[in-house]
């Protein structure tokens, strides 16, 4: 049975930070991972996906990671805002996606 | 639509009551998705639809939850007999399918409240 982990479970950075999630999963079989964000009250929203094949993707001030045999996966926010404030969850997905529990992002003005 | 479309966004309902929660995908995508997250909780699958395959059913946590999806577009989900352990919010989600690539995209949700 496939486990999502998220490291740290909550953060509270000032602006201005370089930040690192960390992702880990137990089975390396997987189509892509896919990162969110849930703002309080809301949906998910779609930041980033990578593919099995892939080692990283990158979209703006995000980049992610993927070392698909190790089950490991990094998203990286750089030169963090106030407006990044949200919870990260990251998902793998075969057929289905499963879940992390989040990292609680607070940046600091 | 421009995105997953859900309604009701919110309902409040009587213990024991049944409720229906509807999800309209973005066109076009053939797989579709339920998930609920409950208060302090991580997201829960609980049940998907792949164009005209059987779906996979395995996350419904009781007899009292279940879904179809008409036409291989809306979808419902009913709970019945509703019970206050059942108040979560309601994800649905939709993509171009199940394979390598594709971005998976979510409703803003169902918030459902069992008084």
């Amino acid at each position: 049975k496939q486990e999502v982990t998220q490291i740290p479970a909550a953060l509270s950075v000032p602006e201005g930070e370089n930040l690192v999630l960390n992702c880990s999963f137990t089975d390396s079989a997987i189509y892509n991972l896919q990162w969110f964000r849930q703002d309080p009250g809301k949906g998910l929203t779609s930041l980033l996906l990578i593919q099995s094949s892939q080692r990283e993707q990158t979209s703006g001030r995000l980049n992610a990671s993927l070392d698909k045999s190790s089950g490991r996966s990094t998203l990286y926010i750089a030169a963090s805002q106030p407006g990044d404030s949200a919870t990260y969850l990251c998902a793998v997905m075969r057929d289905k996606l499963v879940f992390g529990a989040g990292t609680i992002l607070r940046v600091k003005s | 639509g421009a995105g997953v479309s859900q309604s009701p966004s919110n309902k409040v309902t009587e213990k024991g009551k049944d409720v229906e929660l509807r999800c309209d995908p973005i066109s076009g995508h053939t797989a579709l998705y339920w998930y609920r997250q409950s208060l302090g909780q991580g997201l829960e699958f609980l049940i998907y639809f792949q164009g005209n395959s059987a779906p996979d059913k395995s996350g419904l946590p009781s007899d009292r939850f279940s879904a179809e999806r008409t036409g291989g577009s809306v979808s419902t989900l009913t709970i019945q007999r509703t019970q206050q352990e059942d108040s979560a919010v309601y994800l649905c989600a939709s993509s171009l399918g199940t394979k390598v690539g594709n971005t998976i995209y979510f409703g803003e949700g169902s918030w459902l409240t069992v008084v």
